[in-house]
């Protein structure tokens, strides 16, 4: 089945941690995403890639880190210098042609212990 | 210029009702406009999805309007059904740009 495989599904992470989300895709998309969702205040883009080896910050990219080595996959590093990291985590992914969709992972809720 | 305002923030509707979601946005470069879908603990899914040069688009119990000249564009969902209760983002984009989501609409179909 093609999709998006996102992992873990629920993640605690302590104070001064670094944690990692991974994001997994066999669509064969070019582009990736990382969003940040939290009760309220819809989807923010935190980073995003359209090639392998290059990626641009999103709206809300303090404290989070990307690396994009492979086309399938996409992580996200949480770092510690994330205050308030509580929240749900989406990857996402896109085809490059005109008028592709978005789609979505199942996504990881991250909390602070 | 970037935002999309997206109301009501929550919407309680009775079985067979109809739900309407609206959306508002400045930037006029937008070029597509989709609607998603999220249930609780899943990421969203696309729903429909329309463009600026048709003011309607149907697909089943779900219809986007689109009124260019207002800037605004809305979700109606027909005979609303309890398995329809999600949250709902609506969402803008110029060509290969990042989508710019709504804040989202929490709807409840009571039975």
């Amino acid at each position: 089945d093609g999709g998006i495989t996102q992992s873990p599904k629920y993640l605690f992470r302590k104070e001064g941690q670094n944690v990692t989300l991974s994001c997994e895709q066999n669509l064969n998309h070019d582009a990736m995403y990382w969003y940040r969702q939290d009760p309220g205040q819809g989807l923010r883009l935190i980073y995003y890639s359209q090639i392998v080896n290059d990626f641009q910050k999103g709206d809300i990219a303090e404290g989070y880190s990307v690396s994009r080595e492979k086309k399938e996959s996409f992580p996200l590093t949480v770092t510690s210098a994330q205050k308030n990291p509580t929240a749900f985590y989406l990857c996402a992914s896109q085809g490059t042609s005109v008028g592709e969709k978005l789609f979505f992972g199942s996504g990881t809720q991250l909390s602070v212990l | 210029q970037q935002q999309v305002k997206q109301s009501p923030q929550s919407l309680i509707v009775q079985k067979g009702g109809i739900s309407i979601i609206n959306c508002a946005y400045e930037n006029t470069a937008f070029d597509y406009f989709p609607w998603y879908q999220q249930f609780p603990g899943k990421g969203p899914a696309l729903l429909i999805a329309i463009r600026p040069d048709v003011s309607e688009k149907k697909e089943g119990r779900f219809t986007i309007s689109f009124n260019k000249s207002a800037k605004q564009f809305s979700l109606h969902i027909m005979d609303s059904q309890p398995g329809d209760s999600a949250t709902y983002f609506c969402a803008a984009r110029t060509g290969y740009s990042t989508l710019t989501f709504g804040k989202g609409t929490m709807l409840l179909v009571s039975p």
